[in-house]
């Protein structure tokens, strides 16, 4: 049982729009910045929205993120087939002295 | 160039314990942390624990307490993690990764991967 929820699937036709929401509490998401990785198959997961809504260098701007309160939203806007992939969410979770705590994943199928 | 490279698959029996390396390039280890994550077959990513090198902190995630450990050399730019008592439940591919650390903590910003160490435990 992950600490963040994440639905576990979701799906969209190309040129769609999708969102993949993230709940979490006060001590993680409700008071640190969440990230959001992608993980193609069979590969490495790989940084896609840092501290909310920020995208590093190289990722399409059809890629989006926003967080309110102790939840966070990813959204693709023009879904394209190399978007079927793992979805993560993450966040710092301030009790216990401090952890990561992530998602459990939402699967994109392009239909 | 920022480079992860981590060492080769392992095969262990339950009880013992693995050590995994990860080299990283250049100056990585005196102005970041490192933080590990494991993803079992099928499954998604759990994050293991991590350490800032230039303070020799580390910390963990609540199940990994008393089973393991992370150490930096600084000398060779080289993060270690062993896991120990290992069980069937510990076969996972480990990364390790670049923690974007905020001055006073590790953050889970994870901006590069090692390639991922294949760990099996079976007897």
């Amino acid at each position: 049982q992950s600490v963040l929820t994440q639905p576990p699937s979701t799906s969209g036709t190309p040129g769609q729009r999708v969102s993949i929401s993230c709940s979490g509490s006060s001590s993680n998401i409700g008071g640190n910045t969440v990230n959001w990785y992608q993980q193609l198959p069979g590969t490495t997961p790989k940084l896609l929205i840092y501290n909310n809504n920020q995208r590093p260098s190289g990722v399409p701007d059809r890629f989006s993120g926003s967080k309110s309160g102790t939840s966070a939203s990813l959204a693709i806007s023009g879904l394209q087939s190399e978007d079927e992939a793992d979805y993560y969410c993450a966040a710092w979770d301030d009790s216990l002295s401090g952890h990561v705590v992530f998602g459990g994943g939402t699967k994109v199928t392009v239909l | 160039q920022v480079q992860l490279v981590q060492s080769g698959a392992e095969m262990k029996k339950p009880g013992s314990s693995v050590k995994v390396s990860c080299k990283t390039s250049g100056d990585i280890l005196s102005s970041f942390a490192i933080s590990w994550v494991r993803q079992a077959p099928g499954q998604g990513l759990e994050w293991v624990g991590g350490i800032i090198p230039v303070y020799g902190t580390t910390k963990f995630a609540e199940k990994f307490q008393g089973r393991v450990t992370i150490t930096a050399d600084e000398s060779t730019s080289t993060v270690f993690m062993e896991l120990s008592s290992l069980r069937s439940e510990d076969t996972a591919v480990y990364f390790c990764a670049r923690d974007f650390w905020n001055g006073s903590d590790l953050s889970g910003l994870l901006d590069f991967w090692g390639q991922g160490t294949l760990v099996t435990v079976s007897s």
